[in-house]
């Protein structure tokens, strides 16, 4: 299993302020990923790496950028929250294991823009 | 349509009876298929996987895989009020994504 670790865990803010959130593993995996998740909807996908400055977009648009300057480090950006931005953001690496890529999750950010 | 849809429930199952969770994708080209457990308020975490038609145990989980129908399911045999939890199931088309669906709330009844 992977150690992934998230902060803050809850975050409280107003409307555009700058805000980073931050998310770290320490087994060496080389992908990781951030979804956004809103109550009782699905996972979206929203900034993927496969490695050091290794970024791309997922498959919902967000405002947010994400940048990837060592293996263990993948922390997301907003420059100007808003209150749409207001979700719970999941960071998750992967590990390949019985020839699949296996994701696990940090606790996750619960992100309320005021 | 959404890649993988899931009966959003709630699902009430009586402790100790067999929980079925049910999920369906679009895409063909789906390979793999994932289970996660998320409590609220918490993140997800992997039951299991399965990629094979047929059935794949793993201690009182089952993983159903039908790729002629697109269908996968979840067996949970004697449920206990523990298991209470939304069930993710997710689709992987063998590239690094997953395509989750919104999950299906299930409450054991003590």
């Amino acid at each position: 299993e992977a150690d992934i670790y998230q902060t803050p865990r809850y975050l409280v803010i107003g409307t555009g302020k700058k805000i980073t959130l931050e998310c770290s593993q320490t087994m060496g995996h080389d992908k990781m990923y951030w979804y956004q998740q809103d109550p009782g909807m699905e996972l979206h996908l929203i900034h993927y790496s496969y490695g050091v400055n290794s970024t791309e977009k997922g498959d919902l648009s967000s405002e947010s950028t994400v940048s990837r300057i060592r293996t263990e480090h993948f922390p997301l950006t907003l420059e100007s929250a808003r209150p749409s931005h207001t979700s719970q953001y999941l960071c998750a690496s992967s590990e390949f294991r019985a020839g699949k890529n296996i994701q696990y999750f940090g606790a996750g950010t619960r992100l309320s823009v005021l | 349509q959404k890649e993988v849809e899931q009966n959003s429930g709630p699902l009430s199952v009586p402790e100790g009876a067999i929980a079925s969770l049910n999920c369906t994708y679009s895409d063909r080209g789906s390979q793999s298929f994932f289970w996660y457990r998320q409590y609220s308020g918490k993140s997800p975490e992997l039951i299991m996987f399965i990629y094979s038609n047929g059935d794949k145990e793993d201690g009182r989980f089952t993983a159903q895989l039908n790729k002629a129908s697109q269908y996968v399911s979840l067996l949970i045999r004697d449920s206990q009020p523990s298991d209470s939890a939304t069930y993710l199931c997710a689709g992987n088309r063998g590239n690094e994504k997953l395509t989750f669906g919104t999950g299906t709330r299930l409450t054991i009844i003590p």
